[in-house]
């Protein structure tokens, strides 16, 4: 069965700090890779997607992710953490076969210090 | 423009009643997804509408169910609930069916007493 996992549950950083979220997910077909994050007491808003195309997608607030198909991987990173960053953040993958369900990673939570 | 709206907000029901739970989507936007955000299991895919059609389900028994209306909205119903049901209930939709961008809504907490 597909499935998506995320490498850590809760990741605390100091402002400027780089941050990078693994995520690792099975399936050997053509896939949509997503992240998404959840502000405290907000809803979950997109970040950053991938279809096709250059494997290096941008985001909002200067959050980018690499796909690497070989390694089935398509992890988050910020080259400096700023104290808004502070969220939960979701991996996700859905794909042609799978009737528009969406696989989420179990989640990412980002502590930053200021 | 409006972003996908639930209501009610926050549900709290007993054991062995009934709750309905309401999803509008993005305008134009004609797929509807329902998914369970439970404490220590994560975000579980749901239900999936799309042209007044369930065209998938996820792993949840027959008492969840629900329907999309000609204008798109939703409904997500579940009968006999059970504490486990507790959880938070999202909504979302996108543009295209299946493999599309899906824009979620804040969400329904339901309590289950």
């Amino acid at each position: 069965a597909q499935s998506v996992s995320q490498h850590n549950h809760h990741v605390i950083l100091s402002e400027a700090a780089s941050l990078e979220l693994g995520c690792n997910y099975s399936y050997g077909g053509t896939v949509n890779l997503f992240w998404y994050v959840q502000y405290p007491g907000q809803h979950l808003q997109l970040l950053l997607k991938y279809f096709s195309g250059d494997p290096l997608v941008k985001g909002i607030k200067g959050f980018e992710a690499e796909f690497i198909k070989s390694k089935f991987s398509f992890n988050l990173r910020k080259p400096s953490v700023q104290w808004s960053d502070t969220a939960e953040y979701f991996c996700a993958v859905n794909a042609e076969n799978q009737g528009g369900k969406l696989i989420f990673g179990q989640g990412t939570e980002l502590s930053v210090k200021p | 423009e409006a972003g996908v709206t639930q209501s009610p907000t926050h549900l709290i029901k007993t054991r062995g009643q009934q709750a309905t739970l309401r999803c509008s989507p993005i305008s134009g936007h004609t797929s509807v997804y329902w998914y369970q955000q439970a404490l220590g299991l994560g975000l579980q895919f749901l239900l999936w509408y799309d042209e007044g059609e369930e065209r998938n389900r996820g792993n949840f028994p027959p008492r969840f169910s629900g329907r999309q209306f000609p204008n798109y909205s939703s409904e997500l119903n579940v009968n006999a609930l059970e504490l486990e049901d507790s959880a938070l209930y999202l909504c979302a939709s996108s543009q295209l069916r299946g493999t599309d961008t899906q824009y979620f809504g804040p969400g329904t907490r339901l309590t289950v007493l």
